[in-house]
């Protein structure tokens, strides 16, 4: 099972480009989020969907735009990125309603970024 | 909205010896993970456990929701549970927002 899959794992940027980090999830899962974690700190939601055609903000979500267009697709897009863009960033998903499990959040492995 | 803290912030053990990691949680959750962040930045599912027990090897887990706190056991520990151990409840405003604790960075020194 792939699960959750984050493309590319490593990224250095020059201030003011952009680009796109992909999230792909094979798990049919409703629910869709994105995480920043800054070294030594916790996880910050940056943004979530609940669907197709559905996204909201979280506690960070300046400088990042999403867009849900199918179930399985997540990108997360820095239109001109910033050297406080530095970070790991995560994709996590999870069933929203149903089944033993439902709301169990399961991460892909990471993309690291550098803004220089 | 609710807060979630995990104590203790950081912990050393010596290889084969107990722990136990606490997390707090200021309101009312059905919703209560554990995830172990191993050296190599991988967050692992530990246990799902909105309430009740779990069991899986040398880890534990009790959930106890009506006092609003949860708590991983980590029996004979060995230097690969070394990491950050963090805590996450699903926001009960229906907002579908998962929030994390600050974690416990833990180190099994051999």
């Amino acid at each position: 099972n792939a699960g959750v899959t984050q493309t590319p794992k490593f990224q250095v940027l020059k201030t003011g480009q952009s680009m796109t980090l992909q999230c792909a999830q094979d798990m049919n899962h409703e629910y869709m989020s994105w995480y920043r974690q800054d070294p030594g700190m916790g996880l910050r939601l940056i943004h979530y969907s609940v669907g197709a055609g559905i996204t909201d903000q979280g506690e960070v979500p300046n400088g990042y735009n999403v867009s849900r267009s199918t179930t399985e697709d997540f990108p997360l897009r820095l239109l001109s990125a910033a050297p406080s863009q530095t970070s790991v960033y995560f994709c996590a998903s999870s069933q929203l309603a149903g089944g033993p499990s439902s709301g169990e959040l399961f991460f892909g492995e990471g993309s690291r970024l550098t803004v220089l | 909205g609710i807060q979630v803290e995990q104590s203790p912030p950081d912990l050393i053990l010596q290889e084969g010896a107990n722990s136990t990691l606490r997390c707090n949680f200021s309101d009312s959750v059905n919703n209560l993970q554990w995830f172990h962040q191993n050296p190599w930045g991988q967050l692992i599912n530990l246990f799902y456990i909105p309430s009740g027990t779990k069991q899986n090897g040398r880890l534990s887990a009790t959930t106890v929701a009506t006092e609003r706190y949860s708590l991983l056991y980590i029996s004979s520990s060995q230097t690969t549970d070394s990491g950050v151990y963090f805590c996450a409840v699903l926001s009960p405003s229906g907002t579908y927002k998962y929030i994390f604790g600050t974690g416990t960075r833990l180190k099994v020194l051999a």
